[in-house]
């Protein structure tokens, strides 16, 4: 049973636009919320994280939402760049854990 | 601060052999972590310790495989006896906070 589900294995998107990344998650106990970025050959690198008190958080280009009824967070990337091209994932933890969740990451490609 | 340090980066065994990972957490993070990446089922938790002591060790997949934290500034994940089933690339990571710092990660290779 995946509790984290990132639903889009792959997007590509054009230099400048907006890159939107999705993922869905079904424990409602999870509470805190991250996003990583991941190049070929090297660890995931944190990006930005949410926790469930919020509904936004904001960090330069990266934009993380979040739809607690939903069960659904984004990340909004503005303006994508081709250095933005990698693979994303995200992460889910219960309360008073670190335990988390990951999702099976959307590899993305921002064309030049 | 160097990040977290992993070694070896690349390890290729025998089955039936014994294989141990090595971890260095940046120093001042009290929470470390053992991942395992594979194709069929993504990044995976492992174990986790807080101040040394393992919190979690749900992740585990068998017996075959244990850790130690001996000390604040470095850890083990070892896997005996391996097997094929076991390659994958194992990342450690370390935090002070929800915020989690990879290192490049080991690929596993057991023939």
């Amino acid at each position: 049973d995946q509790q984290v589900k990132q639903n889009s294995p792959s997007l590509s998107v054009q230099e400048g636009r907006i890159s939107i990344l999705n993922c869905d998650y079904t424990n409602s106990m999870f509470d805190y919320f991250l996003w990583y970025k991941k190049y070929p050959a090297e660890g995931p690198t944190f990006l930005i994280s949410i926790s469930s008190i919020k509904d936004k958080n904001e960090d330069g280009r990266f934009t993380v939402f979040l739809n607690k009824s939903a069960k659904h967070l984004s990340l909004h990337i503005v303006p994508s760049q081709p250095g933005d091209s990698a693979v994303y994932f995200c992460a889910a933890a219960p309360s008073g854990t670190y335990k988390y969740i990951f999702g099976t990451g959307t590899r993305l490609k921002v064309l030049a | 601060d160097a990040g977290v340090i992993q070694s070896p980066r690349h390890e290729v065994t025998e089955m039936g052999q014994e294989v141990t990972l090595r971890c260095k957490p940046i120093s001042g993070h009290d929470y470390l972590f053992w991942y395992r990446q594979t194709m069929m089922r993504g990044l995976e938790l492992l174990i986790y310790f807080n101040n040394n002591v393992p919190i979690d060790d749900s992740g585990m997949p068998e017996d075959r495989f244990s850790a130690k934290m001996p000390n604040a500034s470095f850890s083990t994940l070892k896997i005996q006896p391996s097997e094929p089933r076991d390659s994958a690339v194992y990342f450690c990571a370390s935090s002070w906070g929800y915020e989690q710092y990879f290192g490049p990660g080991t690929r596993l290779t057991v023939t």
